[in-house]
């Protein structure tokens, strides 16, 4: 049973960088076929992708927030990570790291099948 | 971006009725959907993929239909277990944007 753990500071502030780190246990970042992702959730709101690293290695991002996002990972912890930039108090949010999957062979069909619990990040000053 | 609007936004029900929560799409998205359920202060869960796939281990009260814009969650006969958000989310483009939720209360 893949499992996934959120961990980083609950509290940013205006202007710098959020980092989280996301270790997954159960499974490997490197297996096969898989996008870890991240995804957030605004206060009393719906649900926001903001990104992936495939188990390549290679970063896939949502455009809207394309310019202030990195996503990396370390195979050697088994762990990927977010760096958000600039942040602002839009960006208050509780961050999930999800396991993607997809179906199909088609331009899409990417699915979230294990998530974190999620870790509530407020940026204020 | 494509846009996914859910509706009812929320609605009543009793445990043993028959619930259909609608999601239609901005523009084709041809099966490239998905059906996830959220309680109070957990993740949401995947239930069904590709807009009619039943994830294993849902229940089989679940079931999702549609293609194309117009898509449909339904739960047969509503346990006391399923009151709770439910969000879709298109997979056919970048931002694989979710549906702003339907909420199912207990009437």
């Amino acid at each position: 049973q893949v499992q996934l753990q959120e961990s980083g500071p609950g509290l940013v502030k205006p202007s710098q960088t959020l980092s989280l780190t996301c270790t997954v246990s159960g499974g490997s970042i490197s297996s096969d076929g898989y996008y870890w992702s991240w995804i957030r959730q605004h206060p009393g709101k719906g649900l926001e992708w903001i990104g992936y690293i495939y188990y390549s290695g290679s970063p896939y991002y949502n455009l809207s927030l394309k310019s202030r996002v990195s996503i990396s990972r370390d195979t050697s912890k088994n762990h990927f990570s977010l760096s958000l930039s600039s942040v602002t108090a839009a960006d208050t949010a509780v961050y999930y790291c999800a396991r993607g999957g997809r179906y199909g062979s088609g331009r899409g069909g990417y699915y979230f099948d294990y998530w974190g619990q999620g870790t509530l990040v407020t940026v204020s000053s | 971006d494509i846009q996914m609007t859910q509706s009812p936004s929320s609605l009543s029900a009793s445990v043993g009725d028959r619930v259909t929560i609608t999601c239609r799409a901005s523009q084709s998205i041809s099966n490239y959907l998905n059906w996830y359920q959220q309680k109070p202060g957990k993740a949401p869960e995947l239930l069904i993929s590709a807009a009619s796939s039943l994830q294993s281990g849902v229940p089989s009260r679940f079931s999702g239909s549609g293609s194309g814009t117009d898509f449909t969650l339904t739960i047969t006969s509503l346990q006391p277990e399923d009151f709770a958000t439910y969000y879709c989310q298109e997979s056919y483009s970048n931002p694989f944007t979710f549906g702003g939720g339907t909420k199912v209360e207990i009437k």
